[in-house]
């Protein structure tokens, strides 16, 4: 079946550094693959996708590649800040587009 | 508020009770799923509604667990006797249609929290 994994955290780094969360899927089929966020007392909220081979997702200077060669979509952020202190998962959408398969979740943590 | 709303927040039960946890979705928005999150997991999938309708249900873990959603609108995840590995937080998240899974477009609530003593 179609699963998820990524680095497990937490990952602490101090403000203004580079920041990689490694993720790796299997799946079968071509899903869309995602990351999504989770700030401290908020729902989870969508960081960026990217739906087929070779896409770059990004937002918020955050971005991330849709590797197809390396089953990989790899987070990056040139300079992170102590608001980007979350959880973040990454994820990919089964074949019929109704369900999310998600990783365990990586939990960031920048200081100042 | 215009978010996925979900209620109660944190619930803290006896192993045996029985638990109702309640999402009310973003107006307009057909789709409607559970996930739950356990202890330094992500979430899993449990149960889709498009409309009225459970179109896919095959992520509830056994027959203590039900969801409803009689309007379309509110749904009801419901718990029968309670175990300590029930333990977790229970996430809604609502979509315009169904598919949305493919595009990013399911928005979140912030989840209930079960603890099953």
């Amino acid at each position: 079946g179609n699963s998820v994994t990524q680095m497990e955290g937490p990952v602490t780094l101090s403000e203004e550094a580079f920041l990689t969360i490694n993720c790796t899927y299997t799946a079968t089929g071509y899903p869309s693959l995602f990351w999504y966020v989770q700030y401290p007392g908020e729902g989870l909220q969508l960081l960026l996708k990217a739906t087929k081979a070779d896409d770059k997702g990004s937002n918020k200077g955050f971005e991330a590649t849709y590797r197809k060669e390396t089953t990989s979509f790899h987070l990056e952020k040139g300079s992170v800040q102590v608001s980007d202190s979350a959880v973040y998962f990454c994820a990919l959408s089964g074949d019929s587009g109704n369900k999310l398969v998600f990783g365990a979740g990586t939990i960031l943590r920048v200081k100042s | 508020g215009a978010g996925v709303s979900q209620t109660p927040s944190n619930k803290v039960t006896e192993k045996g009770k029985y638990v109702e946890l309640r999402c009310d979705p973003i107006s307009g928005h057909t789709a409607l799923y559970w996930y739950r999150q356990s202890l330094g997991q992500g979430p899993e999938f449990l149960i889709y509604f498009q409309g009225t309708g459970a179109a896919d249900d095959s992520g509830l873990p056994n027959d203590r667990f039900f969801a409803v959603r009689p309007e379309g609108s509110v749904s009801t995840l419901k718990i029968q006797r309670t175990e300590r590995g029930d333990s977790a937080v229970y996430l809604c998240a609502s979509s315009m249609g169904p598919g949305r899974a493919n595009t990013g477009e399911l928005f979140f609530g912030e989840g209930s929290r079960l603890t099953v003593l």
